[in-house]
């Protein structure tokens, strides 16, 4: 069992509506979650980071943390035509090393 | 302006041939990554550094070697024993883990290498 899944998409969602990228991590001991943007031949740049149960706002950035569930996802809300790229979500388990899902495609429609 | 670099951003290579990629960072971090990724995957660790002169092996550190001689500075070396070198190399750093940190990486422009 992969310890961060994400669904790999392709994500598609018109330009102006929400963005839902969802990850699940294995590691009930895991304590920090970040979410990374990653443009297509570029290297991955932290977008979002939450340590506690619940909502974190940035922007038109939302990352929702359930740790019972083991869930975290990212919101991007009025999407643009420049969020298209692959969103990485990645999970300290306490050591000094992050784990990271595979990604999730997500291209928005003008 | 702080930040990590990486050089080259390409880098060609014969098969049987070792090839060192660079990774400096002026950020004051403690802590230093090499990930590799493939087409269409995630990043998986290869080696990383928490303080200088001591490195430890991350999940596919076979067929790589790195050293950590100077805080600032964290190369990777790839030998000829790595069956599948061609991917995309990524360098990140990180500040030690306590408040108000809490593990977050910060990535280099990675180096492409290909192998033929």
């Amino acid at each position: 069992q992969k310890e961060v899944e994400q669904n790999s998409g392709p994500l598609s969602v018109p330009e102006g509506a929400i963005a839902s990228l969802n990850c699940t991590y294995s590691d009930r001991g895991s304590q920090s979650f970040f979410w990374y943007r990653q443009y297509s031949g570029k290297s991955p740049e932290l977008i979002m980071f939450i340590y506690s149960n619940g909502d974190k706002e940035d922007g038109r950035f939302t990352a929702q943390l359930n740790k019972a569930s083991q869930y975290v996802s990212l919101l991007i809300r009025d999407s643009q035509p420049s969020d298209s790229a692959t969103y990485l979500c990645a999970v300290n388990q306490g050591a000094q090393k992050l784990v990271f899902g595979q990604g999730t495609r997500l291209t928005i429609n003008p | 302006d702080g930040g990590i670099t990486q050089s080259p951003k390409y880098l060609f290579r014969k098969e049987g041939q070792n090839v060192t990629l660079s990774c400096e960072q002026n950020l004051n971090h403690d802590a230093m990554y090499w990930y590799r990724q493939d087409p269409g995957q995630g990043l998986r660790l290869i080696y990383y550094s928490q303080i200088v002169n001591d490195f430890q092996k991350g999940d596919i550190a076979e067929g790589y070697s790195v050293s950590r001689e100077k805080k600032e500075s964290f190369p990777l070396t790839v030998t000829s024993a790595q069956k599948n070198p061609t991917a995309f190399y990524l360098c990140a750093s990180s500040m030690s883990l306590g408040l108000p940190n809490k593990g977050e990486q910060y990535f280099g422009p990675g180096t492409r290498l290909t192998v033929t």
